[in-house]
């Protein structure tokens, strides 16, 4: 069945560090994938999506890029902030299904 | 912009006791979800609705029901409330298609004692 595999926090980094949450998905066909946010006490915010292969999201300074050919979605921004402290959720949509599946998030801690 | 509102963010019930969780959405979704989130488990389906009255089972559905007698309202009911059920529960809604992502509430976090 489709999964997704990222990697496992927590990750701690001081402001102004470079950031990367990888992604890696299996799924069969072309799948949507996307990433969310989730700010302390908030529900999950859909942070950026890429619909196609090659296609890039980017959205607040972060950008993913959808690359079929590792099957992944890495999660990066170039200079992060204490206001990005959060944890990240990438998930999949497979047409044919109205479910998203998510993977297990990570737990981002950045500090001044 | 989508909202998708829990009538709750905090809830203390005992245990045995029933439980209801409600979530409405404005933006005329076909599609809507609970899930649970626990620490080191991620988010788990518990169950989800395609239409009005309809629903099926997620990848959790034991302890729980689901009601969508409308098409904005989705409810979680834990029939007997027991301990093991304290978690942080997210409603969300989708329209359908791969493309569209899913909107979610702000959550409720669910004590019982």
């Amino acid at each position: 069945g489709n999964s997704v595999t990222q990697m496992e926090g927590p990750v701690t980094l001081s402001e102004e560090a470079f950031l990367t949450i990888n992604c890696t998905y299996t799924a069969t066909g072309y799948p949507s994938l996307f990433w969310y946010v989730q700010y302390p006490g908030e529900g999950l915010q859909l942070l950026l999506k890429a619909t196609k292969a090659d296609d890039k999201g980017s959205n607040k300074g972060f950008e993913a890029t959808y690359r079929k050919e590792t099957t992944s979605f890495h999660l990066e921004k170039g200079s992060v902030q204490v206001s990005d402290s959060a944890v990240y959720f990438c998930a999949l949509a497979q047409g044919g299904s109205e479910k998203l599946v998510f993977g297990k998030g990570t737990k981002l801690t950045v500090n001044p | 912009d989508v909202k998708v509102t829990q009538s709750s963010r905090y809830l203390v019930k005992r245990t045995g006791e029933k439980v209801f969780l409600e979530c409405v959405q404005d933006m005329d979704h076909e599609n809507m979800f609970w899930y649970r989130q626990d620490p080191g488990l991620g988010l788990r389906l518990i169950y989800f609705s395609y239409d009005v009255k309809m629903k099926e089972k997620g990848d959790i559905p034991e302890g729980y029901s689901v009601s969508r007698e409308k098409k904005e309202r989705f409810s979680l009911i834990l029939e007997s409330a027991s301990t093991n059920q304290t978690s942080m529960y997210l409603c969300a809604s989708r329209t359908g298609g791969e493309n569209s992502p899913l909107h979610f509430g702000n959550g409720t976090r669910l004590t019982v004692t």
